[in-house]
């Protein structure tokens, strides 16, 4: 369950609209970024990645876009679904296997 | 079929104590790592093992010792357990080459020390 204090970012969508959620990035050097998504009690689970020669890819209802020049990561979901209600963390390394995860965000789909 | 497993999935200990966290992959990956999770969601990765040598090796208490008895193994030992250690710690693993792969996650061990 949640702890009291929690202060995770919250994102509220109704269910068959377009989620969108943001992830800023410091590290100039970072060349991989992947999302994942952890839901209640679970371990975060891959969606998708994308490479610094990409600024789009494209999944099954998930889209991630990159923009280097400001250094942000958005995660694009869908018609989204309850399903989808989880936290997701943008995670990001400049080489090797070392990922630096983003603090999350919470999205909560109303019905 | 578990990819990633932990063991216990629950873990209430008093403060002093000493235990073990253990973690075991079927998927054939040489790299293992263990995260921890804070109150706030925070994820932060703690040790890295390829092949049972350890390569990552974060600012970590050295209360906390990983050992690595196969490629498959990734346990956590915890010696002189405190009230700040109360966290869910996550496994994980992935292949290890050229390029960066994706991790896969445990179920997490949610610890917490009274």
């Amino acid at each position: 369950g949640e702890s009291v204090g929690l202060h995770l970012p919250t994102l509220s969508v109704q269910e068959g609209d377009n989620s969108i959620i943001n992830c800023a990035y410091s590290n100039s050097a970072s060349d991989y970024f992947i999302w994942y998504k952890q839901e209640s009690g679970k371990g975060p689970q891959f969606i998708i990645d994308i490479r610094s020669n990409m600024d789009k890819r494209q999944g099954q209802r998930v889209t991630v876009l990159l923009n280097k020049t400001v250094k942000h990561l958005s995660l694009q979901i869908a018609a989204t679904q309850p399903g989808d209600s989880a936290v997701y963390f943008c995670a990001e390394t400049g080489g090797g296997n070392k990922l630096t995860f983003g603090t999350g965000t919470q999205l909560k789909v109303e019905l | 079929d578990t990819a990633v497993s932990q063991t216990p999935k629950y873990l209430v200990t008093q403060m002093g104590n000493d235990k073990s966290i253990k973690c075991e992959q079927n998927l054939g990956h040489d790299t293992m790592y263990w995260y921890k999770q804070d109150s706030k969601k925070f994820l932060k990765i703690m040790f890295s093992y390829n092949n049972k040598e350890l390569i990552i090796n974060e600012t970590v208490p050295n209360r906390f010792s990983p050992k690595s008895p196969d490629k498959a193994h990734l346990n956590l030992h915890i010696n002189s357990l405190e009230l700040g250690d109360s966290a869910v710690y996550f496994c994980a693993s992935s292949r290890q080459g050229s390029g960066i792969y994706e991790q896969y996650f445990g179920p997490g061990t949610r610890l917490t020390v009274t």
